[in-house]
């Protein structure tokens, strides 16, 4: 248990739908962020939050939206999807984003199927 | 030029064998280096850090070279348990702020 916990594990939806992922984290961490895993890729950073507040947003198109409430939740929102969106979607969060030890602790992501 | 680069693979090796891989970076002002492991269809999991002096932890060994801008991963008396991808992981002040960068990843198969 890495203290990291996305929900849901997998989701199947439609170009036309709305949904939501959802991350947790149970660590007392200041960062949280959004990564992207399509099949034989590297990680693809999306979206950093440090102390609530966005940081980072690596040319994401605006149909994903994140979220962060506070420091241990962060959403990614989505709407109107395409077919290549399909992916591993992965949440990690570490202790503060720019610490030269930052080590990253990962959910074990979401795997959004997009028909 | 890729900010950190790894050979792909994959690695196909037998149970008991020494394998190593290799990480190169760009950037000369990183500063913490780390190796992660992704098992097929799960998250990535911290490895181990890489220091300077060099470091170990039972059978795997990780070693830094600055002045060559690599980092190296030794995995000696391979299990197949050891099977899966290995992530570089380079932090440090980069343009546009402070970043974590993950290589691609090299896929290692340990076979009986």
């Amino acid at each position: 248990e890495t203290g990291v916990t996305q929900t849901p594990r997998h989701l199947v939806m439609g170009m036309t739908n709305k949904k939501s992922l959802k991350c947790e984290q149970h660590l007392g961490h200041n960062a949280m962020y959004w990564y992207k895993q399509s099949a034989k890729k590297p990680l693809e950073l999306m979206f950093v939050y440090s102390l609530e507040e966005r940081v980072e947003n690596n040319s994401v198109p605006s149909r994903f939206s994140p979220e962060c409430p506070n420091s241990s939740h962060l959403f990614l929102h989505l709407h109107t999807l395409q077919p290549e969106d399909s992916a591993l979607y992965l949440c990690a969060s570490s202790q503060d984003r720019a610490s030269a030890k930052n080590i990253q602790y990962f959910g074990a992501g979401t795997r959004l199927s997009v028909l | 030029r890729k900010e950190v680069e790894q050979d792909p693979g994959p690695f196909n090796v037998p149970e008991g064998a020494t394998v190593a891989f290799n990480c190169t970076y760009s950037n000369s002002a990183s500063q913490s280096f780390f190796w992660y492991r992704q098992d097929c269809r799960k998250e990535p999991k911290l490895l181990m850090s890489v220091y300077s002096s060099g470091n170990e932890d039972g059978r795997f060994t990780a070693q830094l070279n600055r002045a060559s801008q690599y980092i190296s991963l030794l995995i000696r008396d391979s299990k197949l348990s050891d099977s899966a991808t290995y992530l570089c992981v380079v932090t440090g002040l980069n343009t546009g702020g402070f970043k974590t960068i993950f290589g691609a990843g090299t896929r290692l198969f340990v076979k009986a």
